[in-house]
């Protein structure tokens, strides 16, 4: 079944603290992966795709096709990153259609 | 640019009424438009697929025949919810996605919170 699983629901963490947002997934093919983030009051808006491997708001995340992950990472907290993340999949059947996660609500705390 | 814009950002009406929702890609031609159903503090929720002058793919449990959708231009996509109820108070969220622009991206809509008393 296709599938992407945020197990956090809600991840606290300090100011200049790591930050980690799991994102695992389940797709039988080579889905595209995409991070969005939603700011409160805000639409969703794209943060990170796979296939650009790029870092943006010092956010990065790699894709890990042996563990099927692909995870959110950021050394330093702050406390604007404060928002929803949702992880996000596309497969390749030609529909283009999202598969999202959960969500995961990150507060940074001051 | 990759604007996508929703009207009426909220909307209040009553059961058994007929609410039009309206998606518009400002500057760039959406071969692809999405519905999303959300609900508070859950996930978004795909409700179905339009392409540009076809018939919209529902997912499966939605209602075609409740929520009609239409996608007659490469810039509008409309969502009708017919007969509302209370039950289909929601936040409608829709996105688009364009020919020429990264391919699987897709741009969200602000959406639209809809009340059924």
């Amino acid at each position: 079944a296709q599938r992407v699983t945020q197990p956090e629901k809600l991840l606290s963490v300090f100011k200049g603290a790591p930050v980690e947002l799991k994102c695992n997934y389940s797709y039988s093919g080579s889905p595209e992966l995409f991070w969005y983030v939603q700011y409160s009051r805000q639409r969703l808006q794209l943060l990170l795709r796979h296939i650009s491997r790029e870092s943006i708001k010092g956010f990065t995340a790699d894709l890990n096709k042996g563990e099927t992950s692909f995870h959110l990472k950021k050394p330093f907290a702050q406390e604007e990153d404060s928002a929803m993340y949702y992880c996000a999949l596309v497969g390749t059947s030609g529909t283009y259609k999202y598969i999202f996660g959960t969500g995961t609500r990150l507060k940074v705390l001051a | 640019g990759a604007v996508v814009s929703q009207h009426p950002s909220w909307v209040i009406c009553k059961s058994g009424t007929s609410v039009k929702i309206e998606c518009r890609s400002l500057d760039f031609q959406a071969t692809t438009m999405f519905w999303y159903r959300q609900f508070p503090k859950q996930s978004l929720m795909l409700m179905a697929t339009s392409n540009e002058g076809s018939k919209a793919t529902y997912e499966q449990g939605v209602e075609k025949d409740k929520f009609l959708i239409n996608h007659a231009s490469l810039t509008l996509s409309t969502l009708t919810v017919t007969s509302a109820h209370p039950e289909d108070s929601s936040f409608y969220i829709c996105s688009a996605r364009g020919s020429g622009r990264a391919y699987n991206e897709q741009f969200f809509g602000p959406g639209t919170r809809l009340t059924v008393l």
